[in-house]
């Protein structure tokens, strides 16, 4: 069975501050596709990215970054320079080949961004 | 391309009553899921079709759920005799083989 932990459920910074989420995944498939989705309050699952379990590269992208550790489970999210407009709950989703692939989400974690 | 519709955003309802929706995917798009969500968790997945047929079902899909994608287009997922515990966001997504989701808008929910 697959399962994604997001362990924190809320975090509130000040602009400007980074902000690392947290996400630990489980899966005994070897070839696996990670997530990261955004949700503003608007309510829509917006893409961030998606890395396959055999790129361990991390990723940048503008003030977004992902570190990918297969040694502890887990694909961290970091948003550096946070801005007001980051705030939104972001959920790590897993996927596995074959069949479906349906996504298994995490619970979610809220962030705040005050001005 | 608009991207995956979603009609009603909001639908309110009394306990009892049937509700039907509809998502309209991306149209190259030949996978259609169908995902609920309910306040402060995560989208759970409902259901899956792969063009017109429906090859996987999750257990949290009971029988009042029934979910139908004619002709490998749009999509409809009914909820038969609403209870209070349906009330949630119901998200359809679609994607093109296992190349990325696009989500929709989804279709909330409310059972009174």
């Amino acid at each position: 069975a697959q399962k994604v932990t997001q362990a924190q459920t809320e975090i509130s910074v000040v602009e400007k501050e980074d902000v690392t989420l947290d996400c630990v995944y489980e899966t005994r498939d070897t070839t696996y596709y990670l997530f990261w989705y955004k949700q503003p309050p608007s309510g829509e699952l917006v893409f961030l990215i998606r890395r396959n379990s055999f790129d361990e590269q991390n990723e940048i992208s503008g003030r977004y970054s992902w570190n990918f550790q297969k040694s502890t489970s887990s694909f961290n999210f970091t948003i550096t320079a946070s801005q007001v407009v980051d705030s939104a709950v972001y959920f790590c989703a897993l996927s596995t080949q074959g069949g479906s692939e349906k996504l298994v989400f995490g619970k979610g974690t809220k962030l705040t961004v005050n001005p | 391309d608009t991207g995956v519709s979603q009609d009603p955003r909001h639908k309110i309802t009394k306990r009892g009553q049937n509700v039907t929706f509809r998502c309209d995917p991306i149209s190259e798009h030949n996978r259609l899921y169908w995902y609920r969500q309910t306040l402060g968790q995560g989208p759970e997945f409902l259901t899956y079709f792969q063009n017109e047929a429906q090859l996987e079902k999750s257990r949290l899909l009971s029988d009042r759920f029934s979910a139908e994608r004619p002709k490998g287009s749009f999509s409809t997922l009914e909820i038969q005799r609403t209870e209070q515990g349906d009330s949630a966001m119901y998200l359809c997504a679609s994607s093109l083989q296992a190349y990325g989701y696009t989500f929709g808008s989804g279709t909330r929910l409310t059972v009174v």
